[in-house]
């Protein structure tokens, strides 16, 4: 059965500190993942991966996926209270269908 | 442009009832998923939708079912409500179904009672 497993659950760090979020996953027929935020409703996009070894930055933020070992790291460099929210974590299979992680939350506190 | 609208915001009923959610995707997506998030989790997926057809299922009952209209507005209808059916539901338009291009609703709350 696919699957998609974030790691933490949940983590508390101060202002200004670098946190990493884990994605790893057994899917079949991969097309790609993707990362989330979700602050209070509705996620918004923040990076499609495909290919390995190659990493996508968002001034702050970034990412890498490992295709070889399944997994992918968000990191957040420089933490503000602004990061805190819930990451998620999808992996895309063949026929567009997203399998989901439970999702990180994140809390920067002050 | 217009976001992805869902309708109602907030819902409570009562177990056994049914309910109805609807999704207005943005001008020019065809396609419309859904998705139940409770605490802990995360998104588990109900079905998704494509010019009017059901192109994904999810594995939930068949209390749960939707359907999508020619302008691409879709709804989601749950029948006899059980207490376990409270949640967020989200509903995520997009032009192919890609995950890439998945904008989200900001959801209705359902609250079953």
């Amino acid at each position: 059965e696919d699957k998609v497993v974030q790691s933490p659950l949940s983590l508390v760090v101060h202002e200004g500190d670098t946190v990493t979020l884990n994605c790893s996953y057994e899917v079949t027929n991969f097309r790609s993942l993707l990362w989330y935020k979700q602050e209070k409703k509705a996620p918004t996009f923040l990076f499609m991966l495909t290919s390995s070894g190659i990493e996508k930055k968002s001034g702050r933020l970034s990412s890498i996926l490992d295709k070889k070992e399944l997994f992918s790291i968000l990191n957040i460099t420089a933490t503000q209270t602004g990061d805190s929210a819930v990451y998620l974590c999808a992996v895309e299979a063949s026929n567009y269908q997203l399998i989901w992680g439970a999702g990180t939350k994140l809390i920067i506190k002050p | 442009k217009a976001g992805v609208t869902q309708t109602p915001r907030y819902l409570i009923k009562t177990r056994g009832q049914q309910v109805t959610l609807s999704c207005s995707p943005i001008s020019g997506h065809r396609s419309v998923s859904w998705y139940q998030q409770t605490p802990g989790q995360g998104l588990q997926f109900l079905f998704e939708y494509f010019s009017e057809t059901q192109r994904n299922k999810g594995n939930f009952p068949g209390r749960f079912s939707g359907r999508q209209f020619s302008n691409s507005r879709s709804e989601m209808n749950v029948s006899t409500l059980e207490l376990g059916d409270s949640a967020l539901y989200l509903c995520a338009s997009s032009v192919t179904g890609a995950g890439y291009g998945y904008t989200f609703g900001s959801g209705t709350r359902l609250t079953v009672v």
